[in-house]
């Protein structure tokens, strides 16, 4: 079976920075999503991607970009890093009308 | 417009207790329903599934019944092991909703004392 990869596993930032997160996925599947995970918040929808070099926003895309300059990875930017910010970010992938989920990059913001 | 209602943030239970996860959602197109689990240090993954066509689900003792009249989707067990301990999100899909694009409940920790 393939599998789906983030890097880094944890994310370390000062305030001010530009972060970026990796997604790898070896389905070749299409359409890939960004989110944000925040305690009892739920998963927000930042980012998604229905094939290389396509990008559409979420709900909560200000404040982020993202890449896909090929189908198997999606890359995504934190474009300032806000202080004392603490979330996870995870990335999935689309199969048919379900989505399988990476394991995560925690992120904290000094 | 889509969205997912889960009033409770956090449920405690005992092994072998009776497990309900209240869960509501609104839609203005045809719903697939889902309940996905996390466990510590890993990303949700599908628990169980229901469509229109079938309004059942059952995964690993988990059942879940889609009740169109009162748009409700809540999650039952009747016996829950220690080992059931995580998030679960109540997840809708509306058929015609955007490139199969999902809206996640808030989530539900349970806790299961052995």
């Amino acid at each position: 079976g393939g599998i789906i990869t983030q890097t880094p596993k944890f994310l370390i930032g000062q305030e001010g920075q530009k972060l970026t997160l990796k997604c790898q996925q070896n389905f070749n599947h299409d359409t890939m999503y960004w989110y944000r995970q925040d305690s009892g918040k739920g998963l927000r929808l930042i980012y998604y991607s229905i094939t290389e070099n396509d990008l559409q926003k979420g709900d909560l895309s200000e404040g982020y970009d993202a890449s896909r300059e090929k189908k198997s990875s999606f890359s995504l930017t934190v474009t300032s890093a806000q202080k004392n910010e603490m979330a996870v970010f995870l990335c999935a992938r689309r199969d048919i009308y379900e989505q399988y989920f990476g394991p995560g990059t925690r992120l904290t913001v000094l | 417009g889509n969205s997912v209602t889960q009033m409770q943030g956090q449920v405690t239970l005992s092994e072998e207790e009776f497990l309900f996860i209240n869960c509501t959602y609104s839609t203005t197109g045809y719903p697939t329903l889902f309940w996905y689990v996390q466990y510590p240090g890993e990303g949700p993954q599908l628990l169980l599934k229901v469509t229109t066509a079938n309004n059942k689900g059952s995964s690993r003792g988990f059942e879940a019944t889609y009740d169109k009249g009162t748009t409700s989707f809540h999650l039952q067990k009747a016996s829950v092991q220690e080992s059931d301990s995580a998030v679960y999100y109540c997840v809708l899909g509306a058929r015609g909703s955007a490139l199969g694009r999902l809206h996640f409940g808030a989530g539900t920790q349970l806790i299961v004392i052995p």
